[in-house]
């Protein structure tokens, strides 16, 4: 399979905590998106991290891409309920296509 | 700018119809990409096309078509629906080919097959 699988699958925190998500690929990648999914607006595009960057800011999230491992995280800071939702990482294959995982569901409880 | 619309929003259909969703991109987006989702699965990649050519295709049987025209607006085809076509149908813009840049969503269109 040559999709991105994320970890965990499910993430419940308190609201003001941290929360880490974890993608990881298999194949050469030319960039990693990553994006929220939840009810009330959809599917939408977080941050983009190219092959020849290591970390990326963007107010809360920050991500980082290690491509001698072929993983990338995603730490959102301070979290709040509106962050409830499901986090998607996307690498972009040699071939010009996204991979997408399954996602993590992460609940922000208050 | 006003964002990526899919049409209908909603549809009931029954084994053995075909079904024909529309997507209109961004304005000035030439590239459209469909997906399908299910519960608790990820976006299986259905196709891209990029002005009016078809350059990139998943792993569908070939029930499942689309197009492109010549303003960007796209449409996909499931003819012969399964029970296992119902699923969230969703579409993607972007200024460029295959994940280049970042994508915009539309808001789907949600297919039950009876």
């Amino acid at each position: 399979s040559q999709q991105g699988e994320e970890d965990p699958q499910a993430l419940s925190i308190q609201e003001g905590e941290n929360a880490t998500m974890n993608c990881s690929y298999k194949t050469s990648i030319n960039n990693l998106q990553w994006y929220r999914q939840n009810s009330g607006r959809g599917l939408v595009h977080l941050i983009l991290i190219r092959s020849n960057e290591r970390e990326k800011h963007s107010g809360r999230l920050r991500v980082t891409l290690d491509t001698s491992k072929k993983s990338s995280s995603l730490l959102i800071t301070a979290s709040r309920a509106a962050d409830t939702a499901s986090y998607f990482c996307a690498p972009q294959n040699s071939n010009y296509q996204l991979i997408w995982g399954a996602g993590t569901k992460l609940i922000i409880k208050p | 700018k006003a964002g990526v619309t899919q049409t209908p929003r909603y549809l009931i259909k029954t084994r053995g119809q075909q079904v024909t969703l529309s997507c209109s991109p961004i304005s000035g987006h030439r590239s459209v990409s469909w997906y399908q989702q299910t519960p608790g699965q990820g976006l299986q990649f259905l196709f891209e096309y990029f002005s009016e050519t078809q350059r990139n295709k998943g792993n569908f049987p070939g029930r499942f078509s689309g197009r492109q025209f010549s303003n960007s607006r796209s449409e996909m085809n499931v003819s012969t629906l399964e029970l296992g076509d119902s699923a969230l149908y969703l579409c993607a813009s972007s200024s460029a080919i295959g994940g280049t840049y970042e994508q915009y969503f539309g808001p789907g269109t949600r297919l039950t097959v009876t």
